[in-house]
């Protein structure tokens, strides 16, 4: 089955630094790929995602790029704030079975004021 | 106000106790999942959903029950609970085939088995 790996599982840079957490999946039929940001004790909320047809994609500070011939996919965050501190978890959905939904094991930063 | 809600938020039980939490969502959403989240292995789906009646498992499914007779309404049930089901666990929905659209988290309940 699918597996989402991410890396580093923890992160530190100071305030104004680029941030940039890396996911890899094993199954090529992935075709979906959202980022959640979990603030300490809340819910995962959806930051950015990407499909499998578009190679990059940005809002403001946050970009996603995607290599499907390597099978792996980029959260970069510019400009750090303090607020950007949180748990970031990556996903992939299978295409064969794209209710299904496999999670990273999440990347916590700390953005150091 | 769209959202979806858990109940309850915290608990604590014993093993072997039965018990069900449920999940409401008010956005019409067709895809309704359930996840449990455990330090360093992130968020692992339990069931989910893709309307009434139509469940099916996830990665982790065995210990659960799920059910979904109304679409506004997905309930976990633990007919049988026992430490290793001590998690959080988070419902969430979609307005569609779930893995390839927005998850709406739900606030997350807080589950110990002694």
């Amino acid at each position: 089955g699918e597996n989402v790996e991410q890396h580093p599982s923890t992160l530190s840079v100071q305030e104004g630094d680029s941030a940039v957490i890396k996911c890899t999946y094993s199954d090529s039929a992935s075709n979906y790929f959202p980022w959640y940001k979990q603030e300490l004790g809340k819910r995962p909320q959806l930051i950015i995602d990407i499909r499998s047809n578009v190679g990059e994609k940005k809002d403001q500070r946050i970009a996603v790029t995607l290599n499907k011939t390597a099978k792996h996919f980029s959260l970069h965050i510019t400009e750090t704030q303090p607020e950007d501190s949180a748990v970031y978890f990556c996903a992939a959905s299978l295409q064969t079975s794209y209710d299904k939904v496999i999670f990273g094991p999440g990347t916590s930063l700390s953005v150091i004021p | 106000e769209a959202q979806v809600t858990q109940n309850p938020r915290y608990l604590i039980t014993v093993t072997g106790k039965k018990l069900t939490v449920t999940c409401s969502q008010n956005m019409n959403h067709e895809y309704m999942s359930w996840y449990r989240q455990d330090p360093g292995l992130g968020l692992r789906q339990i069931y989910y959903s893709m309307n009434v009646e139509v469940t099916d498992k996830g990665d982790v499914p065995e210990g659960y029950k799920v059910s979904r007779k109304e679409k506004r309404n997905f309930p976990l049930i633990l007919e049988s609970p026992s430490p290793n089901q001590t998690s959080l666990y988070f419902c969430a929905s979609s307005i569609q085939r779930g893995g390839t659209d927005t998850q709406y988290f739900g606030p997350g309940t807080r589950l110990t088995v002694l």
